[in-house]
């Protein structure tokens, strides 16, 4: 499979703990994004990589929450101190930067609760 | 910043009927692209529109950008069952991250 993959696929944690999860990009994609899915709503963008350079944090990504991409190749989102209001669906995306047209490719997503 | 409305929420039809879906945007988009997500799944890339006027098919889909680049359409005509998931709209103003419309949840009663 080429496409965008993401581990683990679900994640059950307590409230406080700390969680990462990973994100493996389309091989040749360059730009790497992660996004936050809620129940309902369309995913919401929380951060971008151009390579291994972390360009763009949405107000959304509070201190808890960091993300990586130490070698411009695959990425880990850790959040710090889970909080309840944390569990969503959490989308990783890739691309190829591009001119004029350029399609991000959703992985699988991992789906977090925090009780 | 920019906002990304889409109606409607949610679309019941019957099978064989046809299904629209309005995106508008609050800020003139550089480009939008549409997905569909099944219950479940994730987004999946269905298509990018990014002239003005732009009108793109794939078999029973169309889809519309408008004129200004503030608003965009998906239409399905004659609904299969294979058509149900939700439709999302995401639009990019410059920057590279996707802005994402509501969806509008489209179920089929067979």
């Amino acid at each position: 499979d080429t496409g965008v993959s993401q581990d683990p696929r679900h994640k059950i944690t307590k409230r406080g703990q700390n969680v990462t999860f990973r994100c493996d990009p389309i091989s040749e994609h360059n730009r790497l994004y992660w996004y936050r899915q809620t129940l309902g709503q369309g995913p919401e963008f929380l951060t971008y990589f151009q390579n291994e350079a972390q360009l763009e944090k949405s107000r959304l990504l509070s201190d808890r929450f960091s993300a990586e991409r130490p070698k411009g190749s695959f990425s880990t989102l850790e959040i710090q101190r889970t909080e309840q209001g944390d569990s969503a669906m959490y989308l990783c995306a890739s691309s190829l930067e591009g001119l004029l047209q350029e399609t991000q490719y959703f992985g699988p997503g991992t789906r977090l609760l925090v009780l | 910043g920019q906002q990304v409305m889409q109606i409607p929420q949610y679309q019941h039809v019957q099978e064989g009927e046809d299904f629209t879906t309005y995106c508008n945007s609050s800020t003139t988009l550089s480009n939008i692209q549409w997905y569909k997500q099944r219950p479940g799944g994730h987004p999946v890339f269905l298509i990018q529109l990014v002239k003005s006027g732009e009108v793109k098919k794939q078999k029973r889909l169309t889809f519309q950008f408008g004129e200004a680049k503030k608003n965009s359409s998906l239409h399905i005509t004659a609904t299969q069952t294979t058509d149900v998931g939700t439709y999302f709209c995401a639009g990019t103003q410059g920057a590279q991250k996707l802005v994402f419309g509501q969806g509008t949840r489209l179920t089929i009663n067979p």
